[in-house]
């Protein structure tokens, strides 16, 4: 059974950093291109980043673009998102999924972590 | 950026009737266009792939049809457990976009 487990969001305050974590399970994780999708407070959804499955190219939205850097670790399972200069409007659940191929949809989701930009 | 308009933005059916959602790209996207359904305080599931390819474990009455720029989900006989909200979005080029999404409600 596939499974994507968020961790690292919390409160942060404006301009500082946080990094999120994606441990991911079930399935060979070095096959698979990664991304994170995020949901701000009632709003939809919005993609923010897509890594390559050997972490040899990423993708990213222009609003993250020099802010956000996504990763991975391929022996470890785990899909990162380091969020650097965080705004407020960065505010939402942070979900990381599953990309089989390039033109592939979000197949599998984890279940979100809330990160919130406040002082 | 390819944007994604859906439509419309709220439905209200009572179960059992066959229902019809619309998503329409600002450019041609080919096939590469998939539908999700959120349920309140879920996350995502992806319902249909490349416009019209049905998921395993995705019940029979959710189809989808469309090419280019014109889309469409279609919900034959909808269940209770339908009652959510659907995105589509599109593959076909950076960055990925989702629609605005459209509410199926009880009526």
């Amino acid at each position: 059974e596939v499974q994507l487990v968020e961790s690292g969001g919390g409160l942060v305050q404006p301009g500082r950093s946080l990094k999120l974590s994606c441990a991911a399970s079930g399935f060979t994780f070095s096959d698979y291109n990664m991304a994170w999708v995020r949901q701000a407070p009632k709003k939809g959804l919005e993609w923010v980043a897509t890594i390559i499955y050997d972490g040899s190219r990423t993708y990213y939205r222009d609003s993250v673009k020099g802010r956000f850097t996504i990763s991975r670790d391929n022996a470890k399972s785990t899909l990162y998102l380091q969020m650097d200069s965080l705004r407020s409007e960065d505010t939402a659940t942070y979900y990381c999924a599953t990309q089989a191929h390039y033109y592939s949809p979000f197949a599998y989701w984890g279940q979100g972590t809330l990160v919130t930009v406040s002082s | 950026d390819i944007m994604l308009t859906q439509s419309p933005a709220t439905l209200s059916v009572t179960p059992g009737e066959s229902i019809s959602l619309s998503c329409r790209a600002s450019q041609s996207i080919s096939t590469n266009l998939h539908w999700y359904q959120q349920k309140p305080n879920e996350s995502p599931r992806v319902l249909i792939k490349y416009a019209s390819q049905t998921i395993s474990g995705i019940p029979s009455r959710f189809s989808g049809s469309g090419s280019g720029t014109d889309f469409t989900l279609n919900i034959n006989r909808v269940e209770p457990e339908d009652f959510s909200v659907y995105y589509c979005q599109q593959s076909n080029s950076w960055p990925r976009t989702f629609g605005g999404g459209t509410k199926l409600e009880l009526k």
